[in-house]
């Protein structure tokens, strides 16, 4: 059973990189589509965006200029960069696979998220 | 930017049946948008319930269903419990790799 795990700083600098990684455990991030997904606290969920094994990648437009997701096959891992961020990227980040292979598609399994806080 | 809606929140009495939708502000919702549904309780991860617009996810009970109601995507639980109160998210396929999440609904049962 395919497990997905976040990891990376609770707590960045305004201004400042914002980086996580999801560890795939149990299956092999080659051939699916996998996602990355915010939850502002207290509030809901925002789709960011999703890269393909291969690297293709899309992204939420309101997020576009300031994000990139990519993927290290050799690792089962892929990672999240959001620049410039303020307190308003303050949120949980999850991470999830997409169920399939191909469009359209939806999200599961989930990774539990982590908590990340923009403050000085 | 396309804004997905959904209650914000609804109310059921324990073993009562309630539908929750998900519309488009400028169209309506068909199966070609992929409709899925996800529970959050809180301080946990959303649980996938419903994908494809009607296909329940591996352990979902049958209590918890999934439908096209007019132009929205709908979720309805019969025989509510209360382990069901729960914020229920819809997402929608927008074509062209790009998906949206509803505002999410907050189910109280009472």
């Amino acid at each position: 059973q395919v497990q997905l795990q976040e990891s990376g700083p609770g707590l960045v600098k305004p201004s400042e990189t914002l980086s996580l990684t999801c560890t795939v455990s149990g299956g092999s991030i080659s051939g699916r589509y996998w996602g990355w997904i915010r939850q502002p606290p207290g509030k809901g969920l925002e789709w960011i965006g999703y890269v393909y094994y291969s690297g293709n990648t899309n992204y939420n437009p309101s997020l576009k200029s300031r994000v990139s997701i990519s993927v290290d096959t050799s690792k089962n891992q892929f990672s999240l960069k959001l620049s410039s961020v303020t307190a308003a990227d303050t949120a949980i980040y999850f991470c999830a696979r997409y169920a399939t292979s191909t469009f359209p598609n939806w999200f599961d399994p989930w990774g539990q998220g982590t908590l990340v806080i923009v403050s000085s | 930017q396309t804004v997905v809606t959904q209650e914000p929140s609804f109310s059921v009495s324990p073993g009562g049946t309630v539908t929750l939708t998900c519309g488009l502000s400028s169209a309506s919702v068909s199966t070609n948008y992929c409709p899925s549904w996800y529970q959050q309780t809180p301080g946990q991860a959303p649980r996938t319930l419903i994908y494809n617009t009607n296909t329940r996810s591996s352990g979902v009970p049958d209590r918890f269903s999934g439908s096209i109601l007019g132009n929205k995507a709908a979720l309805t639980i019969t025989g509510a419990q209360a382990d069901d109160e729960s914020d229920y998210y819809c997402l929608l396929y927008m074509g062209s790799g790009s998906w949206v999440f509803g505002g999410g609904t907050k189910l109280t049962v009472l």
